[in-house]
């Protein structure tokens, strides 16, 4: 079964700072996907990025992005310019595609971001 | 457009009752599912529906069940609740495209007592 880490169960980040949220996945499939969500403390889960297994270059999407390195099975979360707004738990999680299209999450970063 | 909706969003149930969750998708998402967050075990996936049929379940058992209609609402029911059961149950649906991503809704708090 894949299976995904998050080893760092809380950062700080200076506003306006750039932090990496790291993430790494264990898994024998050749195609997947990697998700990064945002929890807030109100409790819904906010799409932020997507990265494909068979995707070249590294996702981006405003001021996040990601670090995709497929050999060494990492996906880390770059945030630019922190804002206060930013404070809150964060995900990652994997997909297998073409096959049971379930989400595993890793067990998550809580971001605070200090002003 | 409007979101994943989920309701209710807390409810307080007794051990031993059985309780109902719904989840409307977004318009034109096919596929939805269900997730359980707890401060012990993280995000587990519980089943996953896509035009009215289950697709993929998680390793719950068979006290938790779901549903799916023809319009793409969902329901989840937990029937004989333990205390375990409180969590935050998430739904999330899709246009069944991995790339597009899933949203999830805002949840409902569970607790059991």
């Amino acid at each position: 079964a894949q299976k995904i880490t998050q080893t760092q169960p809380g950062m700080f980040v200076q506003e306006k700072e750039a932090v990496t949220l790291d993430c790494t996945y264990d898994t024998s499939d050749q195609s997947y996907g990697l998700f990064w969500y945002k929890q807030p403390s109100s409790g819904e889960m906010i799409f932020l990025i997507y990265q494909g297994s068979y995707d070249e270059q590294n996702a981006t999407e405003g001021r996040y992005s990601l670090n995709f390195q497929k050999a060494r099975k990492s996906a880390n979360l770059v945030i630019s310019a922190s804002q206060l707004g930013d404070s809150a738990m964060y995900f990652c999680a994997y997909i297998r595609q073409g096959g049971s299209e379930k989400l595993v999450f890793g067990k998550g970063t809580k971001l605070t971001v200090n002003p | 457009k409007a979101g994943v909706t989920q309701t209710p969003r807390y409810l307080i149930k007794t051990r031993g009752q059985q309780v109902t969750l719904s989840c409307s998708p977004i318009s034109g998402h096919r596929s939805v599912s269900w997730y359980q967050q707890t401060p012990g075990q993280g995000l587990q996936f519980l089943f996953e529906y896509f035009s009215e049929t289950q697709r993929n379940k998680g390793n719950f058992p068979g006290r938790f069940s779901g549903r799916q209609f023809s319009n793409s609402r969902s329901e989840m029911n937990v029937s004989t609740l333990e205390l375990g059961d409180s969590a935050l149950y998430l739904c999330a649906s899709t246009l069944d495209r991995v790339a597009h991503g899933y949203t999830f809704g805002s949840g409902t708090r569970l607790t059991v007592v």
